[in-house]
This record gives structure tokens, C-alpha cells and sequence, in this order.
């Protein structure tokens, strides 16, 4: 069964440095990966998403993830965090065909400072 | 973008009675949406895959009979939480895949979710 893992339920970083979340998933074969933004009482918003090919991924609002298959990790990255970004974030697995079954890992509620 | 539509966004009802919760596709055909329930400060958690015209398919653990599904069209489905109970409260999330977007695990739009409290 596949399985995702986010080991950070907290971060707080200050307006402007850098961001990294992690995520580190369990499946047998090659994964289909996805990361969510969630706001406070609303649904969930796709960051960004990788099936195949390119193993850095660009999505929205100035995100990136990198799939480095020897370490089973998909991390999020924003070199320049704003204070908007302030949210919780969900990295996701899907099996292949499996049909969009997602396999959500706990989430990493995201702080900012200014 | 393709946009899921949820209501209500928050009910409150007492203990005993049924609540419907409605998930529309507005601008999309969906052959297949899905249940989610979020605890407060937790992951995301499938209850349910809601198929178009044919019975839904639900997760270990998730009672069928408490947790009714309708998939009467390509872009409504619903849940209805029945002799809903405190232990029922959570937040309801649906998604659904736009039936155009052709691969299986293309990206899922989601609802902004419904808050149900039962008291």
C-alpha cells in the first residue's frame, strides 16, 4: 500500500528566506505526485504535480518540487516565501491507475513572519 | 480552471437527523468524485468513490448505511450523513476529475468543503 510522510507538522519562516517542506512517500512502483495548499476552513488547491519526465516540477505561485526517486522524497520549494503563503500544505501519492485514489500525507501547517 | 462547487459550506443540526451534503462540477463532467473527511488538524481521509450511475465504492471502516452516496449525474453527487451523531461532526471535502482531462490520475479539483456540527 502506498504511503506518504510529512515529518514536519510545523514551520514557521520569515517573509522573504526560503522555504523547503518535505515529504518522503512508500510505493512499489513509480509514483504519481502531487502537492495541495489548503487555507483555513477551505478545500484544497493544486500546487503542482508530477507523473513523469522532468524530475523538477514548476507550479504555481512561485513553487517547485524536485522527485528524487533514490530518496522516495517529492520536497516543496519557494525561494522567497510571502506572507500570503501562509497555509497548510498536503503532499499527496497516487498509484498508477489507480484510478485517483490519493494517499494524503498529515500536512505541514506553514507560519510566516514578517 | 475547472471549478467545484460545495454546499452547504457549514451546517449545524442535531443529533438524530439527516444532513445532504451536494458536490457540482460547474463547468466540467465528472464520471467519478470522491468523499474525503478531514478530523481538525489532520490529514485527508477517502471515504468514499462516487461513480456515476452505479453504486459508490466505499473504504474500509466507512459504514455505507451512515454514509449515503448519489451519483444521479456527470456533475452532482451527494452525501448524506444519516442519524447523524456529535461523533459525525468533521469537514466534508469532495474532488472530482474533469472526464476530459483523459488520464487517471490526473489532477482532482476539490470543493471548499462543508462543516458539519451535530449537536
Amino acid at each position: 500500500a502506498q504511503s506518504v510522510t510529512q515529518p514536519d507538522i510545523h514551520i514557521t519562516v520569515s517573509e522573504g528566506a526560503s522555504l523547503e517542506l518535505r515529504c518522503n512517500y512508500s510505493y512499489g512502483a513509480t509514483p504519481y505526485l502531487f502537492w495541495y495548499v489548503q487555507s483555513p476552513g477551505q478545500g484544497l488547491q493544486l500546487l503542482l504535480k508530477y507523473f513523469s519526465g522532468d524530475t523538477l516540477v514548476q507550479g504555481i505561485k512561485g513553487f517547485e518540487a524536485e522527485f528524487k526517486r533514490s530518496q522516495s522524497s517529492f520536497n516543496l520549494r519557494k525561494p522567497s516565501v510571502h506572507w500570503s503563503d501562509a497555509a497548510e500544505y498536503f503532499c499527496a501519492v497516487g498509484a498508477t491507475g489507480g484510478g485517483n485514489k490519493l494517499t494524503f500525507g498529515t500536512g505541514t501547517q506553514l507560519k510566516v513572519e514578517l | 480552471g475547472a471549478v467545484v462547487s460545495q454546499h452547504p459550506s457549514w451546517v449545524i443540526c442535531k443529533s438524530g437527523t439527516s444532513v445532504k451534503i451536494e458536490c457540482r462540477s460547474l463547468d466540467f463532467q465528472a464520471t467519478t468524485m470522491f468523499w474525503y473527511r478531514q478530523f481538525p488538524k489532520q490529514s485527508l481521509m477517502l471515504m468514499a468513490t462516487s461513480n456515476e450511475g452505479s453504486k459508490a465504492t466505499y473504504e474500509q471502516g466507512v459504514e455505507k448505511d451512515k454514509f449515503l452516496i448519489n451519483h444521479a449525474s456527470l456533475t452532482l453527487s451527494t452525501l448524506t450523513v444519516t442519524s447523524a451523531h456529535p461523533e459525525d461532526s468533521s469537514f466534508y471535502i469532495c474532488s472530482a476529475r474533469d472526464f476530459e482531462e483523459g488520464a487517471s490520475n490526473s489532477p482532482l479539483h476539490f470543493g471548499n468543503g462543508t462543516r458539519l456540527t451535530v449537536t
